[in-house]
């Protein structure tokens, strides 16, 4: 099964505008990864948060945790053109069996 | 320092085929990952080597196959292609197994299968 599910699965905002995206999932976790994919391309690792911290920033971008609820946010403020891509997320847990598995992603598109 | 390199970038196959595809991970990563990617189905996991082993494999035929080589390199094969196997084949390296930090893609290798 999918452990790593986005929503919602496309977007469409206005330069300027914020973006808000998120990611929910099954099993306890270690850390959460959000990754960017422009069309064709391989990933971009965005930002990682770990299981005992439950915001972080990086530039325009804030993910928050929340463990409890096993889910994930992104936000990416002010939004550029250049931010049209996929977003992903994936999460990694302890135990040798265990993989980062990635959802479908949510396509986000910025119009100038 | 040089990222995750793919090759081919792009190839062409007819069904029946086979088809190898190669990934050099970053200098000093020691597990590389394979994902498949279509548009109907998102990113897949095929498998994942870590020092030459393969650490776990996911759900797919046994048409599909890897290795892992002592330098970390990593090639997948595919026989008997089908055209459902047309994708965008991704590589990712990491430091150490894949579910403990940061994975590093590569810019994949497209396979259409005519």
């Amino acid at each position: 099964s999918q452990q790593g599910e986005e929503d919602p699965q496309a977007l469409s905002i206005q330069e300027g505008e914020n973006a808000t995206m998120n990611c929910s999932y099954k099993t306890s976790i270690n850390n959460l990864q959000w990754y960017r994919q422009n069309s064709g391309r391989g990933l971009v690792h965005l930002i990682l948060i770990r299981s005992n911290e439950r915001e972080k920033h990086s530039g325009r971008l804030r993910v928050t945790l929340d463990t409890s609820k096993k889910s994930s946010s992104l936000l990416i403020t002010a939004s550029r053109a250049a931010d049209t891509a996929s977003y992903f997320c994936a999460t990694g847990a302890s135990g040798g069996s265990y993989i980062p598995t990635f959802g479908r992603g949510t396509s986000l598109i910025v119009h100038p | 320092k040089a990222g995750v390199t793919q090759t081919p970038r792009y190839l062409i196959k007819t069904r029946g085929q086979q088809v190898t595809l190669s990934c050099s991970p970053i200098s000093g990563h020691r597990s590389v990952s394979w994902y498949q990617q279509t548009p109907g189905q998102g990113l897949q996991f095929l498998f994942e080597y870590f020092s030459e082993t393969q650490r776990n494999k996911g759900n797919f035929p046994g048409r599909f196959s890897g290795r892992q080589f002592s330098n970390s390199r990593s090639e997948m094969n595919v026989s008997t292609l089908e055209l459902g196997d047309s994708a965008l084949y991704l590589c990712a390296s990491s430091l150490g197994p894949s579910n403990t930090g940061e994975l590093f893609f590569g810019e994949g290798s497209r396979l259409t299968v005519l």
